[in-house]
């Protein structure tokens, strides 16, 4: 596609279920980031992939939060037994590299979660 | 560890003027880049300007500039000709080369734009 694409854009879970996130980077970006926005507030880093490796898996929040990336290509985000405090926008960037201009994130339009 | 702060909540403009967006930020490096991101009601957060610390020259896209003060580490956005479309929020962010993946971004600054 021709920007990052994230699946679904809202989803409402009660407390206690798993959910997962999708983003579908931009073809041949081989960097992928996640963030968390909470409402009204700026992005907390995640976790960021480049090809399918995780160096940096320090931002998530709990073991209960999980990312996985296949084929250097689509990524899933996972949160298990999930909270109330996860309620969030989360969104997904893709850039070309780690280096230089490379590294200019290209942001999907978020998933919006939802927890009762 | 880098922190970016933006200090204006709330901005507002009358279409067709001029507002500046303040960022500061510490840091201890001396390479870095800065960036500043547009986040309309649509949630797609949009790269509006990017600048490396090492370059003097003031980054500009457009109607956008920026006012790069590497000593007192202030980086703030300039909107000309503001248009309504510019209502967004406004974040800053810092990357590090030596922190591949990780930008730290800024709790961002809600401009609205007054026909």
């Amino acid at each position: 596609g021709a920007g990052v694409s994230q699946s679904p854009s809202n989803k409402v879970t009660e407390k206690g279920k798993d959910v997962e996130l999708r983003c579908d980077p931009i073809s041949g970006h081989t960097a992928l980031y996640w963030y968390r926005q909470s409402l009204g507030q700026g992005l907390e880093f995640l976790i960021y992939f480049q090809g399918n490796s995780a160096p940096d898996k320090s931002g998530l929040p709990s073991d209960r939060f999980s990312a996985e990336r296949t084929g250097g290509s689509v990524s899933t985000l996972t949160i298990q037994r999930t909270q109330q405090e996860d309620s969030a926008v989360y969104l997904c960037a893709s850039s070309l590299g780690l280096a230089g201009v490379q590294d200019t994130q290209y942001f999907g339009p978020g998933t919006r979660l939802t927890v009762l | 560890a880098q922190t970016v702060t933006q200090s204006q909540p709330e901005m507002s403009v009358q279409e067709a003027e001029t507002v500046t967006l303040s960022c500061t930020y510490d840091t201890s490096e001396s390479d870095y880049y800065l960036f500043w991101y547009k986040q309309p009601p649509s949630r797609q957060m949009i790269l509006v300007i990017r600048q490396e610390a090492y370059k003097q020259q003031n980054a500009t896209e457009n109607r956008f500039s920026v006012n790069f003060q590497k000593a007192a580490k202030s980086f703030s956005l300039k909107i000309s000709d503001s248009q309504l479309g510019d209502a967004a929020m406004y974040f800053c962010a810092y990357r590090s080369p030596g922190r591949a993946g990780k930008s730290t971004f800024g709790d961002g600054t809600t401009l609205t734009v007054k026909p």
